[in-house]
């Protein structure tokens, strides 16, 4: 199963609101997480099973979607949100998106 | 906390094996399942299998004749081991937590950079 994400990169501030998209090439019904990854760290799961937030992820981050096209929400970005966003399945074993950067 | 750290070599030569292991800290090894991922530089994450508490594993049909994964319960520990390396396996390689096998990662590794040259 191929996921796409859209766009590559998103250039916004603080304070905007980022909308990041993830389209599976099959549905996957709900089986898809969201991983955060800033460079030099491990990456952090984020959302898993579409729309449940993981342990600790912050409220301001939420998902959607089921079937085919999935989306990433962070209302408010704060300066420690700048970073790269894979999506994931688990609905086929396991495939990645090609990350979308979230930059300043 | 669990915690995950890669370690191994940082150069490999060509049609060497590569040989990796994962150390977990704040869990035992024995009652999850655990998974390898990569990223070639500039490309995306490409998950190469999963081991089970039993040993049993799992690996991507793509990789699936070159990979072995394994465990050592006394030291907390899994590994492994790509064979017959080629420039195209040149990657960061991450170890990850996976929930009951179900593919969810939950916990990653920070990376370790294996670049293949001779």
């Amino acid at each position: 199963i191929v996921l796409t994400q859209s766009p590559a990169t998103l250039s916004l501030s603080p304070g905007e609101r980022a909308t990041l998209s993830c389209r599976a090439s099959q549905s996957i019904a709900n089986y898809l997480a969201w991983h955060q990854h800033k460079p030099g760290q491990a990456p952090r799961l984020l959302i898993f099973d579409a729309s449940n937030r993981a342990t600790g992820t912050p409220a301001r981050f939420s998902g959607s979607g089921s079937g085919t096209d999935f989306t990433l929400t962070i209302s408010s970005l704060e300066p420690e949100d700048f970073a790269v966003y894979y999506c994931q399945q688990r609905s086929n074993w396991l495939t990645f998106g090609g990350g979308t950067k979230v930059e300043i | 906390q669990v915690q995950l750290q890669e370690s191994g070599p940082g150069l490999v030569k060509p049609s060497e094996t590569l040989s990796l292991t994962c150390s977990v800290s704040g869990g035992s090894i024995s009652r999850y399942f655990w998974s390898w991922i990569r990223q070639p530089a500039g490309k995306g994450l490409e998950w190469i299998g999963r081991l089970y508490p039993n040993g049993s594993t799992n690996y991507n049909p793509s990789l699936k004749t070159r990979v072995t994964l394994s465990v050592d319960t006394s030291k907390n520990q899994f590994s492994l081991k790509l064979n017959s390396v080629t420039a195209a396996d040149t990657a960061v390689y991450y170890c990850g937590r996976d929930v009951g096998g179900s593919g969810l990662i939950d916990y990653w590794g920070q990376g370790t950079l294996v670049t293949v040259s001779s």
